[in-house]
């Protein structure tokens, strides 16, 4: 049973338009949630996360939303870049426990 | 800084070899994570170590499977005999037990094809 799903395997977005990630989760104990960025042939790495406490964290052009009620959140690009392609995992945690629990990931490409 | 580093990056075995794969976590970290890419499951937590103790292995498929941590600096993940779906990229990571949030932090994978 897959407690993290990112539904959508690959996604096409313009240079300079909005990226939307999306990511569901099952497990209502979850209350940290991270996004993750791979480039091909490397391990991924940290790019943005989000307390349970909060239904809205920002970084530059990035930002997450969280909807507990719906266990549903997602990642935003804005304007997305060329260097913006990716794949993108989004993880779920208890805080403080050291189990990530990742999703499928989702291809992003940004069109010149 | 040194980060995760995996040995070898590339393997390929023919069925029925054993595979070691070898991970030297970030100075420093105490905690240790050995994790499989597939296309259908995405990355799946295999076993970690706290302070080089096992601390939750089901996510190990099978018993083929089995991981050591020896040192605080090392780590291993073996399987005998390998079969042809243990074909995947497998990612050591380790982070600092109570650390920024649950932030863990990936080497570059190792890429396994068995044959």
């Amino acid at each position: 049973d897959q407690q993290v799903k990112q539904n959508s395997p690959s996604l096409s977005v313009q240079e300079g338009r909005i990226s939307i990630l999306n990511c569901d989760y099952t497990n209502s104990m979850f209350d940290y949630f991270l996004w993750y960025k791979k480039y091909p042939a490397e391990g991924p790495t940290f790019l943005i996360s989000i307390s349970s406490i909060k239904d809205k964290n920002e970084d530059g052009r990035f930002t997450v939303f969280l909807n507990k009620s719906a266990k549903h959140l997602s990642l935003h690009i804005v304007p997305s870049q060329p260097g913006d392609s990716a794949v993108y995992f989004c993880a779920s945690a208890i805080q403080g426990a050291q189990k990530l629990v990742f999703g499928q990931g989702t291809r992003l490409t940004i069109n010149p | 800084d040194a980060g995760v580093i995996q040995s070898p990056r590339h393997e390929v075995t023919e069925m029925g070899q054993e595979v070691t794969l070898r991970c030297k976590p970030i100075s420093g970290h105490n905690s240790l994570f050995w994790y499989r890419q597939t296309m259908m499951r995405g990355l799946e937590l295999l076993i970690y170590f706290n302070n080089n103790v096992p601390i939750d292995d089901s996510g190990m498929p099978e018993d083929r499977f089995s991981a050591k941590m020896p040192n605080a600096s090392f780590s291993t993940l073996k399987i005998q005999p390998s079969e042809p779906r243990d074909s995947a990229v497998y990612f050591c990571a380790s982070s600092v037990r109570g650390g920024a949030g649950n932030t863990i932090y990936f080497g570059e994978g190792s890429w396994l094809t068995v044959v």
